[in-house]
């Protein structure tokens, strides 16, 4: 049974380039989530989707950061234009609902040169 | 600021020992759940404690809600190196809303 999958599993790339996450959640989840890891600021919630909506993008660092969730079995999260401090590991997680057990994928490795 | 401030960020211990870790906030949570993350993963949910007071067991793992529910620890009995990863709590403020995590508690099990 395939958990959340999640593409690239690393990426570095240079200042000013734009960079797509992609996510594919567990199989009739209705939730998806991405969160941003980091060591001074631990796991940050970016934002959510329920049934491909977005409910809350109040985690969402600035304008350069955008998400889609055209459907149930994809998302992705792109940064236009990068830069050094959004290097991170970003997770997508997926649930049955919103307060359900979140199953999270291995995570992108992503560092801005 | 964090909402959830976990103690201590680094524990390094000998195969063997006892340990615990907390997770202390000023705020009363709906909800509060644990989590274990290995290098290279994602986290894994071990328990959900709800309710003031509670305690749960998962094997050498023992899980509290302090009864004010702004608290939480979690204790484990003669530690492993398996048990080595970093250790996350979370918590919900309402009963449907967003998971908090706290900055997380690295330790390190040495054979």
């Amino acid at each position: 049974d395939a958990g959340v999958i999640q593409s690239p599993r690393h990426e570095v790339t240079e200042m000013g380039q734009e960079v797509t996450l992609r996510c594919k959640p567990i199989s009739g989840h209705n939730s998806l989530f991405w969160y941003r890891q980091t060591m001074m600021r631990g796991l940050e919630l970016l934002i959510y989707f329920n049934n491909n909506v977005p409910i809350d993008d109040s985690g969402m660092p600035e304008d350069r950061f955008s998400a889609k969730m055209p459907n149930a079995s994809f998302s992705t999260l792109k940064i236009q234009p990068s830069e050094p401090r959004d290097s991170a590991v970003y997770f997508c997680a997926s649930s049955s609902g919103t307060t359900d057990t979140q199953y999270f994928g291995p995570g992108t490795r992503l560092t801005v040169l | 600021t964090q909402l959830l401030e976990q103690s201590p960020q680094f524990l390094s211990i000998q195969e063997g020992e006892n340990l615990t870790v907390y997770c202390n906030s000023s705020s009363v949570f709906s909800s509060l759940q644990w989590y274990r993350q290995e290098p290279g993963e994602g986290p894994v949910l071990l328990v959900t404690v709800v309710t003031g007071g509670e305690v749960k067991k998962l094997k050498r793992l023992t899980f509290q809600f302090g009864d004010a529910r702004k608290d939480s620890s979690l204790h484990i009995t003669a530690a492993q190196p398996g048990d080595t990863g970093l250790y996350l709590c979370a918590g919900r403020r309402t009963s449907y809303g967003k998971l908090t995590f706290g900055q997380g508690t690295i330790l390190t099990v040495h054979p």
